[in-house]
């Protein structure tokens, strides 16, 4: 099965600042790797796929990049409403494993 | 729009069977691969088991193989996830999602809320 690997598992940011957020596959998964947030409560969200495709509607100050094992989730300007947990999902092969989960707060 | 309505959470004994459904509307259940993802309590998402639209291809996390059956109706718009010798592990609330494709790639682009399950004695 292919592992999927977040960092950081949480982290606490200011309205406005960049934050990063990256995963890692334990292989080669070329782009497919899917990006979702989460609140409590709620169903997740796909923001991104295929590595660096913003779905429709999803505001631009998040964006994707990456390919092969190490890819990166980047949110430009954070907002209130960004407070979630965000996870990788790995679309490659089955089981279509999850990274652990980064906890963003605001500070 | 698209609509995922879970039901048929609740308490469980360990050893005992659960059999979850997942109502889908507005859109034809014929036409996408289907997905169950649970998460327990304090804990991350986990990607339970997807079935091809037709069910001719089922796949499964190795912690639920053998114990879960994922099996759909399309007739009657719905998927089912069966749950044998359920087990503490096993508690989470589990969500139903659609499996979209889209540049080459596949994403969940519609989940449900989730029903919960909860294994004790």
């Amino acid at each position: 099965d292919i592992q999927m690997t977040q960092s950081p598992s949480s982290l606490s940011a200011s309205v406005g600042d960049r934050v990063t957020i990256t995963c890692r596959a334990s292989q080669s998964i070329g782009t497919y790797l899917n990006w979702y947030q989460h609140k409590p409560g709620k169903a997740p969200k796909v923001l991104i796929y295929a590595a660096s495709t913003l779905l429709s509607g999803v505001p631009s100050r998040f964006s994707g990049s990456g390919s092969g094992t190490d890819f990166t989730l980047t949110i430009s300007s954070l907002q209130p409403e960004d407070f979630a947990t965000y996870y990788c999902q790995q679309s490659d092969s089955p089981p279509q494993t999850f990274g652990q989960g980064t906890k963003v707060e605001i500070k | 729009e698209v609509q995922l309505v879970e039901s048929g959470g609740g308490l469980v004994q360990p050893g005992g069977s659960l059999k979850l459904s997942c109502a889908a509307s507005r859109f034809t259940l014929s036409s996408y691969w289907m997905t169950w993802v649970r998460q327990a309590p304090g804990k991350g998402l986990e990607w339970v088991a997807n079935i091809k639209q037709d069910g001719s291809e089922r796949y499964y996390v190795d912690s639920v193989e053998g114990r879960f059956t994922i099996s759909r109706d399309n007739a009657k718009n719905s998927l089912y996830l069966l749950m044998n010798s359920l087990r503490a592990e096993d508690t989470a609330v589990y969500y139903c999602a659609r499996r979209t494709y889209d540049s080459d790639s596949y994403f969940l682009d519609y989940w449900g809320q989730g029903t919960l399950v909860t294994v004790s004695s």
